[in-house]
């Protein structure tokens, strides 16, 4: 069964100062990994994706890794905004499969 | 070019009323795909639709649930006689074309309580 799991499942941090998430995935065969972010009362919007071949992939203040071989990405924050208070959701798509599986999310709240 | 729209953004029923919720692609897609999501868990699938075919309904549930993506128009999530197990967030999500690499575009959400 295809199951992404996310850890913290909750994290508080202060204004400028850098955070990483978790995510662990037992999706097969792998196809790509996506990182969302989920704004309250917003629907997901995709911050990051990478496939099998790639193992960083960054846009701003976000870097997202990957290690195919113990199926685990991380999301790195550098310089934590207020903005970045948000749901931040692990999607992993299986190859032939139009229906990613979704982690449930960790849950950052940035204090200034 | 507008993003995913749904209407509406909140909705309240009682038990046993029926719920509407409709879902408007981006221009140009033509795959539509609708989520529940419960508080503190992740989004569940539920069913994925093209132009007047549903290809997959396998996360609705066969009672009270019923998809549709017409011709023309928006997409339709109808539950009938709802109940207080249906107050979820509803997401629709449209792509321009299906497979795994393809990023599905999610709407606001359609937030549904049932009293």
């Amino acid at each position: 069964k295809n199951q992404v799991e996310q850890s913290p499942q909750s994290l508080i941090i202060l204004e400028g100062k850098n955070c990483t998430l978790q995510c662990n995935y037992t999706v097969s065969p792998f196809s790509n990994l996506r990182w969302y972010k989920q704004d309250t009362g917003r629907g997901p919007v995709s911050l990051t994706i990478m496939t099998f071949s790639e193992n960083t992939k960054s846009n701003g203040r976000y870097t997202a890794t990957l290690d195919a071989d113990t199926k685990q990405s991380s999301l790195h924050i550098t310089a934590s905004q207020l903005s970045d208070s948000a749901s931040y959701i692990c999607v992993v798509s299986a190859g032939g499969s139009y229906i990613p599986t979704f982690g449930r999310g960790t849950s950052l709240i940035v204090h200034p | 070019n507008a993003g995913v729209m749904q209407n509406p953004r909140h909705l309240v029923r009682r038990r046993g009323q029926e719920a509407r919720l409709r879902c408007s692609p981006m221009k140009g897609h033509s795959h539509v795909y609708w989520y529940r999501q419960l508080p503190e868990e992740g989004l569940k699938f539920m069913v994925y639709l093209q132009k007047e075919n549903i290809i997959d309904e396998s996360g609705m549930p066969k009672e009270r649930f019923s998809a549709e993506f017409p011709k023309e128009g928006p997409s339709i999530l109808r539950i009938q006689q709802v109940v207080r197990g249906d107050s979820a967030a509803y997401f629709c999500a449209s792509s321009p074309e299906t497979g795994s690499y393809n990023e599905q575009f999610f709407g606001p959400g359609t937030r549904l309580t049932v009293l």
